[in-house]
Formats: C-alpha cells, sequence, structure tokens
C-alpha cells in the first residue's frame, strides 16, 4: 500500500514560477525522500530529509519537514521547462534496512 | 560511475507464459531493490536483496514471482505465469548498503504489457 499522499496530483505553471508540491503521510518516518521521475525514464533521487531536521536547501529544491503533522513539502523554485516530471516522496523508517515507501506522485508540468 | 543498468527496455508477452528481468546494480552496492510501478502510481517494493541474501520479500507474490541474486552482483526477476495485472514498468533500484538514510539509484526500467 501506498504510505504517502502527494497533493496536488497534477500541478500546471509557467516557466520562472515556483512549485510546491506537499506529502503527507501515516506513521512515524526516519528519513523522507523525494524523486523526480521523467517519463519513460527511472526515478532520480533529488534531497534526503531526517526527521530530526526541519529544513533543507539543494540548489533551486526546498525541502521542509513537519513530523507533527505527519507532512513534508518540496518547493522549486524559479521553474524551467526542463523541470517537468512527476515527482514522489518516499518515507524510511526505523529499523527498516533503508526499505522506502513511496507515495503516489505529482506530475509537474512547465510551460514556456 | 556507471548507473543501474536494466534490460530488456520492453517486453510483451500474452497472459501465462514467462518472462524474465535482469538488473545489473552500480559497482560496489550491496543492497538491490526491485520496484513493481503500475501507471499512475508510485512504485511498490517487490523484493530487496542484500548481497546475495533476501532481506524483505514480504510484497512479492511468491506462487507467480521470483527472483535470485546468485552472486551478490547483478539480479534476474522472474514471472510465470503473467497475469493481465502484471503489466506494469518494472525497476530495479540499488543502494551502497541496507542502513537507513541511503539515497537509492534507479534503473530506466522494463515496461512489460500483458496480452
Amino acid at each position: 500500500s501506498q504510505q504517502g499522499e502527494e497533493d496536488p496530483q497534477a500541478l500546471s505553471i509557467q516557466e520562472g514560477e515556483n512549485a510546491t508540491m506537499n506529502c503527507s503521510y501515516k506513521t512515524s518516518i526516519n528519513n523522507l525522500q523525494w524523486y523526480r521521475q521523467n517519463s519513460g525514464r527511472g526515478l532520480v533521487h533529488l534531497i534526503l530529509i531526517r526527521s530530526n531536521e526541519r529544513e533543507k536547501h539543494s540548489g533551486r529544491l526546498r525541502v521542509t519537514l513537519d513530523t507533527s503533522k505527519k507532512s513534508s513539502s518540496l518547493l522549486i523554485t524559479a521553474s524551467r521547462a526542463a523541470d517537468t516530471a512527476s515527482y514522489f516522496c518516499a518515507t524510511g523508517f526505523t529499523g527498516g534496512g533503508n526499505k522506502l515507501t513511496f507515495g503516489t506522485g505529482t506530475q509537474l508540468k512547465v510551460e514556456l | 560511475e556507471a548507473g543501474v543498468a536494466q534490460s530488456p527496455r520492453y517486453k510483451i508477452i500474452e497472459k501465462r507464459q514467462s518472462v524474465a528481468f535482469w538488473c545489473n546494480p552500480i559497482s560496489g552496492h550491496a543492497t538491490l531493490y526491485w520496484y513493481q510501478q503500475i501507471l499512475g502510481q508510485g512504485p511498490k517494493l517487490l523484493i530487496q536483496f542484500q548481497n546475495n541474501g533476501v532481506v524483505d520479500d514480504s510484497q512479492l507474490p511468491k506462487d507467480r514471482f521470483s527472483a535470485e541474486r546468485l552472486k551478490g552482483v547483478d539480479s534476474t526477476l522472474k514471472i510465470q505465469p503473467a497475469k493481465l495485472e502484471d503489466s506494469a514498468v518494472y525497476l530495479c533500484a540499488s543502494s551502497a548498503d541496507r542502513y537507513s538514510n541511503q539515497p537509492q539509484h534507479f534503473g530506466d526500467g522494463t515496461r512489460l504489457s500483458i496480452l
């Protein structure tokens, strides 16, 4: 079963705008990761945030984690057409042996 | 470094036939994962190996699916016999080890269509 639910399911924005995707999960986690998947390709790891961290940055990406609300958000600033892809959150559990449970994904379309 | 290699990229078979997928992980990665991704959904873990041993196969339909990683490097996933609901993309991933907080590196997958 899917652990996380991404919101929105689909998002369409103009190039240069910011894109925000949210992820909610159900059980306690050890870490939360975000992945990108281009059409017809495998998943690419973007960023990992541990359960004791609240915010993390990587280039144009900003991830926040609120363990009290069991939610995370991914912000992509100044989006580009090349950011068009599906974005998935994945949760890992203490003692889970690096096993990840993926959410349902957000389809992002960035238009020129 | 070379990424995770998978073959074939596409496979079309009829129901009740058998099929096999191959994966070669990133060199030195001890942990290997097979996922099933149905259209419009996130990947679902089927089986996880640590070297040549199985760590978790709780979601593998063992009556029809099997997987092996005999020498602790490359791996094969087999379906026999295939059902219509097995139509999906089968993704292989690897990580340095099975301890928490490790990113997973994915191959481009095998897209399986069952007629």
